[in-house]
């Protein structure tokens, strides 16, 4: 079935640090895939997206590209900032536009 | 545009009360899902509706929970008979072609 694998946090960075949050998947096809980010006591906000092979999303100076060689999607960001604290998601778009997440992967920012 | 409604966003219930979810979509959404997210969980899958219709309830406990999305008014996630196990927060995504799903803010339920 469906599944999506994110590295385990959290991740501790200081500010203007380098991320990346390791994301890989498993699916029949090639799925749409996300990212989301849960900042404390919030709802989801969807982050990027990519809809197809070698798609790169970015959003905020976040970015992600769908390799279907390796079936991930990576979260990167140059330099991140206190205020990128927060849970982030990636999910893949299952049949039936059934989303399925990750577990999630704590990021906090120090400065 | 306004983003996708719930409410409440907090709801306190005794065990085997009712609780009962709102959620409204975004403006001219169609597609309305529900997830769980369990404490130390990630978030899961529980049913997806259009107008009038459930498309996929694949998700959903097999007793006491309940969702619908009437033609007009808001979706509702109904829980009877709730559970500590129940306690959880309920989030509401839209869609408006089933494919970029927008979240609510979320409803924390806590069974006491």
């Amino acid at each position: 079935g469906n599944s999506v694998t994110q590295m385990e946090g959290p991740v501790t960075l200081s500010e203007e640090a380098f991320l990346t949050i390791n994301c890989t998947y498993t699916a029949t096809g090639y799925p749409s895939l996300f990212w989301y980010v849960q900042y404390p006591g919030e709802g989801l906000q969807l982050l990027l997206k990519a809809t197809k092979a070698d798609d790169k999303g970015s959003n905020k100076g976040f970015e992600a590209t769908y390799r279907k060689e390796t079936t991930s999607f990576h979260l990167e960001k140059g330099s991140v900032q206190v205020s990128d604290s927060a849970v982030y998601f990636c999910a893949l778009l299952g049949p039936s536009n059934k989303l399925v997440f990750g577990a999630g992967t704590i990021l906090r920012v120090k400065s | 545009n306004a983003g996708v409604m719930q409410n409440p966003r907090h709801l306190v219930r005794r065990r085997g009360q009712e609780a009962r979810l709102r959620c409204s979509p975004m403006k001219g959404h169609s597609h309305v899902y529900w997830y769980r997210q369990l404490p130390e969980e990630g978030l899961k899958f529980m049913v997806y509706l259009q107008k009038e219709n459930i498309i996929d309830e694949s998700g959903m406990p097999k007793e006491r929970f309940s969702a619908e999305f009437p033609k007009e008014g808001p979706s509702i996630l109904r829980i009877q008979q709730v559970v500590r196990g129940d306690s959880a927060a309920y989030f509401c995504a839209s869609s408006l072609k089933g494919d970029e799903q927008y979240f609510g803010p979320g409803t924390r339920l806590t069974v006491t």
